[in-house]
């Protein structure tokens, strides 16, 4: 079946640092994926989406690289800030494309 | 970006009783729409597949006679969760896909806190 997993339950590191997430997954080969941020309490909000042919994506401070060989998505937050601290989501559409499974989030702390 | 917003917040209710829970894309027209449970530290898991104008599709091991699901309209779903009990107390959110826009991406709902007592 197919399985997505991100490595980190959570990750804390030290404000201007930069913060990589791992997300990876068996079992299927997804057409895109993408990336969501929840904070505690609200619905996710999508941040990045990266297509399979594609190597690497940006935005603003956030960089989203795809390597469909080893089946793993990172996820990079650079000049992190106390308010990047929140929980960050992979997420993939399954083999029809009709809805996305979402990975089990690491939970990202930066501390001042 | 796409909004979707979720009616109520938040609900508290005793053991037996049922409540309902409204999703709305306020600027564009979802004809699929998704529900969603949340358990505390857990991630987002799929409960069902709302589809306009017929019946939802319900994950394995979700009791569709217990989560019933309506999607009348372009922009309006609900979930009516019936006989509520304190298993159910979660953190329910929907989301509706936008077909329109460039990256095929869902946009959810606030989301609702249901407390069964």
């Amino acid at each position: 079946s197919q399985k997505i997993e991100q490595n980190s339950e959570a990750l804390n590191i030290q404000e201007g640092k930069t913060a990589t997430l791992t997300c990876n997954y068996t079992n299927y080969s997804p057409a895109y994926l993408q990336w969501y941020r929840q904070d505690p309490g609200r619905g996710p909000v999508f941040l990045l989406l990266i297509r399979e042919n594609e190597k690497e994506k940006r935005k603003e401070r956030l960089k989203v690289t795809f390597d469909t060989t080893l089946k793993q998505s990172l996820f990079h937050i650079t000049a992190s800030q106390p308010a990047d601290s929140a929980t960050y989501l992979c997420a993939l559409p399954t083999s029809s494309a009709s809805k996305i499974i979402f990975g089990s989030g690491t939970r990202l702390s930066i501390r001042p | 970006g796409a909004v979707v917003s979720q009616h109520p917040s938040w609900v508290i209710c005793k053991s037996g009783t049922s409540v309902k829970i409204e999703c709305r894309s306020l600027d564009f027209q979802a004809t699929t729409m998704f529900w969603y449970r949340q358990f505390p530290k857990q991630s987002l898991m799929l409960m069902a597949t709302s589809n306009e104008g017929s019946k939802a599709t319900y994950e394995q091991g979700v009791e569709k006679d217990k989560f019933l699901i309506n999607h009348a309209s372009l922009t309006l779903s609900t979930l009516t969760v019936t006989s509520a009990h304190p298993e159910d107390s979660s953190f329910y959110i929907c989301s509706a896909r936008d077909f329109g826009g460039q990256y095929n991406e869902q946009f959810f709902g606030p989301g609702t806190r249901l407390t069964v007592l």
